[in-house]
């Protein structure tokens, strides 16, 4: 079973404008993180934030926690269209071993 | 760093036939995951392992489906016999405990 879910499912958007997907998950995590998967290539990682942490930034990722919500946000400033691709958030099970993927968000930026 | 490995690329192969997928992991990496994905459901973990053992296979779909990991630096993925319902790709993963995944970039299957 899936345990994040992103929103929206689908975004476009111009070159240059901020796109904002978000996540939700259902049970405590260690970690949340968010991957990228380009069209016929395997998934990415950009950047993992910690249940501790409110806020990370990566260039031009900016990941939010809200541990109290059990949500996630990730923030691409500035996009381009290179930034084309499918993203998913990814929480850990208590464990540390199981990495369970949300259904993922496929961002379209226009050139 | 040559990053996970994974072969064929590409396999289309009838109904009934074995399909055997491959996967390298990066050297150094004591964790390794086996994933399918498709439209309909996503990103599914179908079993991973942690210093080569089987740690949890609940996610393998039947008992069609077998996987072994011999040693650090391979490890199979058999579908025996294939069904046009496995048809997906399917990834390879691999990381040190805990740490973020490194993918492959698939084996795309088509059974027909």
């Amino acid at each position: 079973s899936q345990q994040g879910e992103e929103d929206p499912q689908a975004l476009s958007i111009q070159e240059g404008e901020n796109a904002t997907m978000n996540c939700s998950y259902k049970t405590s995590i260690n970690n949340l993180q968010w991957y990228r998967q380009n069209s016929g290539r395997g998934l990415v990682h950009l950047i993992l934030i910690r249940s501790n942490e409110r806020e990370k930034h990566s260039g031009r990722l900016r990941v939010t926690l809200d541990t109290s919500k059990k949500s996630s946000s990730l923030l691409i400033t500035a996009s381009r269209a290179a930034d084309t691709a499918s993203y998913f958030c990814a929480t850990d099970d208590t464990g540390g071993f199981k990495t369970i993927f949300g259904a993922g968000t496929r961002l379209f930026v226009k050139a | 760093d040559a990053g996970v490995i994974q072969s064929p690329r590409h396999e289309v192969t009838e109904m009934g036939q074995e399909v055997t997928l491959r996967c390298k992991p990066i050297s150094g990496h004591n964790s390794l995951f086996w994933y399918r994905q498709t439209m309909m459901r996503g990103l599914e973990l179908l079993i991973y392992f942690n210093n080569n053992v089987p740690i949890d296979d609940s996610g393998m779909p039947e008992d069609r489906f077998s996987a072994k990991m011999p040693n650090a630096s391979f490890s199979t993925l058999k579908i025996q016999p294939s069904e046009p319902r496995d048809s997906a790709v399917y990834f390879c993963a691999s990381s040190l405990q805990a740490q973020p995944q490194h993918f492959g970039d698939g084996t795309r299957l088509s059974i027909l």
